[in-house]
Formats: C-alpha cells, structure tokens, sequence
C-alpha cells in the first residue's frame, strides 16, 4: 500500500518569498507523484506530475518539484510567490502502471501575506 | 474543449434519505473516479468505473454505489444518509490505454465539486 506525509499543514510566507511544500510517500512498488492545488470552494488542479526520466518536474504557475527516490520525497517549490497562490496544496501518489486510485496526503494550506 | 462537469453544485439532504450526483468526464475521457473530501482533509478514492463496471473500489461502505453510462459519464448514489456523509464530493477523469502491453492510465483531472451538507 501507498501512504502520503504532508509535513507542514501550514506554511506563511510573503509575497515575493520562496517557498517549499514538503511531500514524503511510502510504497514498495514504483509510483506515479502528483501536487494538486485547491483554490477556495474549487475543486483540484493539477500543478504538475512525475511519471518517469527526469527527476525534476516544471509545472503551472512557476511551480516545480523533484523525485528523490532514496529519501521517498518529492517537495514543492517556486522560487517567489504571489498573493494568489494562497491556496491548498495537495500530494497524492499511485502506484505505477494499471489503472489505479490516487492516495492524498492531507493538504498544505499556504498563506501569502502582502 | 470542456473539462470535467459536475451537478448540482450544492445539494442540502437529511438523514436517511439518498442522493445521487453526477459527473460528465472530460471530453475524450473515458474513466471516472469518485473522490470524497471531508472539511479539512485530503480527497478519499470511493471508486472507479471504467466501460461501465466497477473497476477497484476504497474503504466505504455499500450505500454508496454508482453507475457509468454508455457516453462515460457517471453517478454516485448514496443511501441512508449520516452527518458524518457531509462532504466535498469530487469526481475525476482519465483516459485509460496501454503501454508495453499492459493497461495503465495516467492524470486524473478533477471536476469543481458537489458539497453535500447532511443534516
């Protein structure tokens, strides 16, 4: 079975600031990652994904994140945000290959401040 | 190119009575997932159809049940009502293929929600 740690359920920060979302799974099998971002009374939007090859993945919105296999992570980040990524964020994992369900950590709320 | 549609948007019931919510997938999508997001929680996977079968199914009980219809669109049902099904209830869309041979499908794309308030 698959399992998804969010480690910070909040994350402040300023306008214009990094940032880093952190995200650790467990599997026994390979898998497919995911970051989903949750705007208020929305559903989910994908960020960005990682399938396979290369480990650090471009997504939407200046977000990027990296696979890192041998510590099980796979972190968010983007090197300066705005006041309209204050959203919820959402890690989710699959197992590779087939057809299977995603697992959901359970969320990041990031806040912007002006 | 529409995305994931999804109705009602919000939808008021009592205990013990059954609702049913929809979800059409995004064009050229023929895979449904049906998520539910308690208040404050990541999403939790209720099941998956695929031509018109249950494929795999989560930890819930059997008055939740759903259908895939010919054009892949879905519904969700729910009997007998608790709080406790108060929720964001989210449906997803993929495109099932294979590669080297073997089944798989890829991106999951979500629609915006029905909020479901049990009272």
């Amino acid at each position: 079975a698959q399992s998804v740690t969010q480690l910070d359920s909040q994350v402040p920060v300023f306008e214009e600031a990094p940032v880093e979302l952190r995200c650790n799974y467990s599997s026994s099998v390979s898998v497919y990652l995911f970051w989903y971002v949750q705007y208020p009374n929305q559903g989910l939007q994908l960020l960005l994904k990682y399938l396979s090859g290369s480990t650090l993945v471009k997504g939407i919105n200046g977000f990027e994140a990296e696979f890192n296999k041998s510590q099980t992570s796979f972190h968010l980040r983007k090197p300066s945000v705005h006041i309209s990524d204050t959203a919820e964020y959402f890690c989710a994992v699959r197992r590779a290959g087939g057809y299977n369900k995603l697992i959901f950590g359970a969320g990041t709320r990031l806040a912007v401040h002006p | 190119d529409a995305g994931v549609t999804q109705s009602p948007t919000h939808l008021i019931k009592t205990r013990g009575q059954q609702v049913t919510l929809r979800c059409s997938p995004k064009s050229g999508h023929d895979t449904v997932s049906w998520y539910q997001q308690a208040l404050g929680q990541g999403p939790q996977f209720i099941f998956q159809y695929y031509e018109e079968e249950e494929r795999q199914r989560g930890n819930f009980p059997d008055r939740f049940s759903g259908h895939q219809f010919p054009n892949y669109s879905s519904e969700l049902n729910v009997n007998a009502l608790l709080l406790g099904d108060s929720a964001l209830y989210l449906c997803a869309s993929s495109l099932a293929g294979t590669s080297g041979g073997a089944a798989t499908q890829e991106t999951q794309y979500f629609g915006p929600g029905t909020r479901l308030l049990v009272l």
